[in-house]
């Protein structure tokens, strides 16, 4: 089955407590995505990889860092969270970047 | 300042109603997706629509890309309470940056 699966689902930590939010895809995508999504904001895209080795910033990247060693894994590294990344983060990935992106659940943090 | 708005944010009607919300911008794009997410779900691809004026159907669903390509709407005919969720519309801007744009969304919610 085609899927996008995040890890965890949810979370709280304390303020400057690093954590890693895991994304893996099995449809060998090239374009992945990470988002957050926050009440009358929409999804907002914080940072994207057009291939393995290749990332790039979105609209809201500060305080958040990725990488992509691979072509399936694409973590999101909060290097010292605070409360105001409290959110609902979703990845994606899709073929390219203008083509259906396949979302996984979701990860709620919670950041006190 | 949103790239993509949406109209209305909120809509709370009784079933077998019509309704149509809107996705306006003032930038040009190259295609336009909806999706719909339902709670604790990422969002689900419902359509993409690609040429100017294009009409797309889905059930009771009418999607419809501006002939300008800077808008789009979505109708649905005799609302269902299954029809409740969260709908956003997003974008690939012609002259933008490597990501889709997504709207605010719509959180629509249909009343037995």
């Amino acid at each position: 089955e085609a899927q996008v699966t995040q890890n965890p689902r949810y979370l709280i930590t304390v303020t400057g407590k690093k954590l890693t939010v895991t994304c893996s895809q099995n449809m060998n995508h090239e374009y992945m995505s990470w988002y957050r999504q926050d009440p009358g904001l929409g999804l907002r895209q914080i940072y994207y990889s057009m291939n393995v080795e290749v990332t790039d910033k979105g609209d809201v990247p500060e305080g958040y860092k990725v990488s992509r060693k691979e072509k399936r894994n694409f973590p999101l590294i909060l290097e010292s969270p605070s409360p105001n990344q409290t959110s609902l983060y979703f990845c994606a990935s899709s073929l390219d970047r203008a083509t259906e992106a396949f979302f996984g659940q979701g990860t709620r943090l919670t950041v006190v | 300042t949103q790239l993509l708005e949406q109209s209305p944010q909120f809509l709370s009607i009784q079933e077998g109603e019509n309704l149509t919300v809107y996705c306006n911008s003032s930038s040009v794009f190259s295609s336009l997706q909806w999706y719909r997410q339902e709670p604790g779900e990422g969002p689900v691809l419902l359509v993409t629509v690609v040429t100017g004026g294009e009409v797309k159907k889905l059930k009771r669903l009418t999607f419809q890309f501006g002939d300008a390509r800077k808008d789009s709407s979505l109708h649905i005919t005799a609302a269902q309470p299954g029809d409740t969720g969260l709908y956003l519309c997003a974008g690939d801007e012609i002259r933008g940056a490597q990501k889709l744009v997504f709207g605010q969304g719509t959180r629509l919610t249909i009343n037995p």
